[in-house]
């Protein structure tokens, strides 16, 4: 059953510290998304990747959060450094996108629950 | 720019009785409007998807969702609820050909017994 699996699933610490969360896409999928999950802004779109260059980062803060995708079974979002108003979770998706045109659908992980003190 | 409004923040419903999810968009062309589910502590999954085909579309569990152009609406219905349909739904709308979501704010239905 393929899946798109993200780590950790809870992280708690402290402000300054860097923070790395993983996500492992669905094989053979070419587009990875990062979103972001709060009670007061909902579901943001943080970053997102189609074979793996960059295509969309502009709802990422620049100053402090990284997003990249070393392979094609990796994808990392780096906070450095955190700090409380990052706690949130955030979830990693995959998707394809085709020459003929995609489906849309994108498969979300069950999110990394981040919580900065 | 496409967007998408979900009408209420919480809707709740007895189990059995009907449910109905509303949602409006905005697109200046035909869009591509989806209803993703979330589970407590969970990820989000496709419900079902509209992408200019069939107006009336089908999904999971047994929700389906009505395209509407003359109101602009994608409402959420499903005949009779179950407890475990209680969860949090999403409407979504696709921006631009890359998969980009765009995400309601969310309505929360709770299902009572």
């Amino acid at each position: 059953d393929a899946r798109v699996t993200q780590t950790p699933r809870d992280k708690v610490t402290e402000m300054g510290q860097e923070v790395t969360m993983r996500c492992q896409p669905i094989l053979g999928h070419n587009t990875v998304f990062w979103y972001r999950q709060t009670m007061m802004q909902g579901l943001e779109l943080l970053a997102y990747f189609r074979n793996r260059a960059p295509l969309d980062d502009s709802g990422m803060p620049k100053d402090r959060f990284s997003a990249e995708m070393p392979d094609a079974t990796l994808a990392t979002l780096k906070i450095q450094p955190s700090e409380p108003r990052d706690s949130a979770v955030y979830f990693c998706a995959s998707g394809l996108v085709t020459g003929t045109g995609n489906t849309g659908e994108l498969f979300f992980g069950e999110g990394s629950r981040l919580t900065v003190l | 720019a496409q967007s998408v409004t979900q009408l209420d923040s919480h809707v709740s419903v007895s189990e059995g009785t009907p449910v109905l999810l509303r949602c409006n968009y905005s697109s200046s062309y035909s869009p591509s409007l989806f209803w993703y589910v979330q589970h407590p502590n969970k990820g989000l999954q496709l419900l079902l998807k509209y992408t200019s085909a069939a107006t009336l579309v089908k999904g999971i569990n047994g929700f389906e969702a009505e395209f509407k152009k003359s109101e602009t609406s994608f409402h959420l219905t499903k005949p009779s609820a179950h407890m475990s349909d209680a969860a949090e739904y999403f409407c979504v709308v696709r921006r631009g050909g890359y998969n980009k979501l765009i995400f309601g704010a969310g309505t929360r239905l709770a299902v009572h017994p």
